[in-house]
Order: structure tokens, then sequence, then C-alpha cells
């Protein structure tokens, strides 16, 4: 089936440690996102990829770092300067950037 | 800055009933996209409607409408015949950016009386 898989489902950090979260799609899409969704707020953009080996800084990127090696991988990686990380990570991903967005069923990332 | 309202935090509708879930959004833009997403409590996020800024007539899909109003900036959504599966949080979303970015509302909590 095609989809978007995130994984793990859940994540536990400890202080001072970098943690990735993985995304990825079979759906050939070109664009790929991350977004942060905390309690009582929408969807906020961390990083996007509309193309392999090139991506751009959303609107929350600090703390936060991606790569696109490949068309079908967007990982996230969350560096020890993410002073708040916990909350729930979503990926999508789109035909191009003006496209509607598909959603993977999320990451929950926790603090020790 | 682009932005999208969503003014009401939680609704609730009886089942079987018609319910709207209002979004305001805002762009300098004159060519768009918007969109209503539901996140049931799975969390998975899962595209409702899609409307183009160019077209003047409201989308539909099923049960679910919109009420596209470009000159006033609103794009609310009503769902008809309001079913237990479809309580869930929406989220109105505007593709309405140079930047490629979507811009998310901080979403409405629809509750479905039996």
């Amino acid at each position: 089936d095609g989809g978007i898989t995130q994984s793990p489902k859940y994540l536990f950090r400890k202080e001072g440690q970098n943690v990735t979260l993985s995304c990825e799609q079979n759906l050939n899409h070109d664009a790929m996102y991350w977004y942060r969704q905390d309690p009582g707020q929408g969807l906020r953009l961390i990083y996007y990829s509309q193309i392999v080996n090139d991506f751009q800084k959303g609107d929350i990127a600090e703390g936060y770092s991606v790569s696109r090696e490949k068309k079908e991988s967007f990982p996230l990686t969350v560096t020890s300067a993410q002073k708040n990380p916990t909350a729930f990570y979503l990926c999508a991903s789109s035909t191009d950037s003006q496209e509607t967005q598909y959603f993977g069923p999320g990451t929950r990332l926790l603090v020790l | 800055a682009q932005t999208v309202t969503q003014s009401q935090p939680e609704m609730s509708v009886q089942e079987a009933e018609t319910v709207t879930l209002s979004c305001t959004y805002d762009t300098s833009e004159s060519d768009y996209y918007l969109f209503w997403y539901k996140q049931p409590p799975s969390r998975q996020m899962i595209l409702v409607i899609r409307q183009e800024a160019y077209k003047q007539q409201n989308a539909t899909e099923n049960r679910f409408s919109v009420n596209f109003q470009k000159a006033a900036k609103s794009f609310s959504l009503k769902i008809s015949d309001s079913q237990l599966g479809d309580a869930a949080m929406y989220f109105c979303a505007c593709d309405c950016s140079t930047g490629n970015q979507f811009y998310f509302g901080t979403g409405t909590s629809l509750t479905v009386i039996p």
C-alpha cells in the first residue's frame, strides 16, 4: 500500500541527547514536510524539502536539523539545543509544494 | 505574515444534524489553496476537503461542503447529517504564501451527541 510511515510511535529523549525521527513515503512525492503540534495550537512548520538534497527552514527550525538524501526519506533530528522538545511530530508529503499534503501517523516525543 | 483563524475552539452537534465550522485567513495572494483536515483521536491528519481560490464554485465531498467567500477571506466547513465518526479536531489550512508553506488554524474540537 502507498503511504507515509513514521517511526517510532513514541520516543523518549534524555537531557543533552540528540534523537532522530524517521519519515518514509512510497507515494513518489517530491515535497516533504515536518510539523510540530502542541496542545491548543495548530501545526507549525519546522522544515520542508521540495526536492532531494534541498530543504528550507520553516517557522520554528531552531534546535532541529534535517536531511534529504533520498526522495523517499526525510528524517528529522531533534538536537540538544531544542529546549522544549516534548510535542507530537507530524511528517507530510505532496506531489509538489502547492498540492494537498498527506500526513503520516505521527511520533510522540517525550523528555525524561 | 499569513494567518489562519478558527474562532470556535469547541463545537457540538446532535447526530444527524448539521454543523458549520468557521475559518478566516489572511493573504495578499490572489491564487491559493484552502483545506480542511480532520484529526480523530488516533491523531492521523485526514484531508476532508480542498478549495482552489480561483474556482468560484464551492467544493463538496459527500456530506462535507464549504462556503468560500474570497472577498471576506472566509472558508467555513458544513457537515450535514453528522455521524458519531465525525467527532474529531478539525483544522483549517491555507497554502497562501509565495513561500510554499501551509498555515494551520488552532483547530475546532467537534463533539457529536448521540
